[in-house]
């Protein structure tokens, strides 16, 4: 079974301030992760993913995140926060070992990131 | 290049109606999942069609089914609808393979009265 931990509902920082949303995870095999972005009555947009290969991945607008597999971990971490980073992220994971080649994805249950000027 | 597009935007159905969901997947793509977004929650899968086949399931009764067609794009059935059944649906699309991104369309909202 493969799960998702997103421990904060809600996280609010300054705009120009370094974010980061917190992502913890368990596959009973090696993960792919990847981090998604909703706005609000949207689909989702990805963001980035973990495969393998350098624990620090660069996404789009701006994010990164740092798998830890010790910790079991892929936080989303952005420099600098922007107003408009504002929305619903959602952390997910696939087990590398999923019979089939299936590709489902267990989501967490979101962050709601609030970035103020 | 179009994206993954769903129809209908909207729909509001009563219990015990039927209803079909519809998905186009992206240019290029040949798998195509569905999830089910209740208020508040994150997506859950319901399943995924590949070469026209069911590939995976997720927690999700019979009450639930779908068909992908030739051309990849895909359908979703949910029969005896339930209150419970009220959630933005989701479709996604990728290339086959479990490390490859999904995409997601803007998804249909259901209503169940």
């Amino acid at each position: 079974a493969q799960s998702v931990a997103q421990p904060e509902d809600q996280v609010n920082v300054a705009e120009g301030n370094p974010l980061t949303v917190k992502c913890t995870y368990s596959v009973s095999g090696n993960p792919y992760l990847f981090w998604y972005v909703q706005y609000p009555n949207r689909g989702l947009q990805f963001l980035l993913k973990y495969i393998t290969g350098d624990n620090l991945v660069k996404g789009s607008y701006g994010f990164e995140a740092e798998f830890n597999k010790s910790q079991t971990s892929f936080h989303l971490k952005k420099p600098s926060a922007l107003v408009s980073d504002s929305a619903l992220y959602f952390c997910a994971v696939r087990d590398r070992r999923t019979a089939g080649g299936g590709n489902k994805l267990t989501f967490g249950t979101g962050t709601q990131l609030k970035v103020e000027l | 290049d179009a994206g993954v597009t769903q129809s209908p935007t909207h729909l509001i159905k009563t219990r015990g109606q039927q209803v079909t969901l519809r998905c186009s997947p992206k240019s290029g793509h040949d798998t195509v999942s569905w999830y089910q977004q209740a208020l508040g929650q994150g997506p859950q899968f319901i399943f995924q069609y590949y070469e026209e086949e069911e590939r995976q399931r997720g927690n999700f009764p019979d009450r639930f089914s779908g068909h992908q067609f030739p051309n990849y794009s895909s359908e979703l059935n949910v029969n005896a609808l339930l209150l419970g059944d009220s959630a933005l649906y989701l479709c996604a699309s990728s290339l086959v393979g479990a490390h490859n991104e999904q995409f997601f369309g803007p998804g249909t909202r259901l209503t169940v009265l």
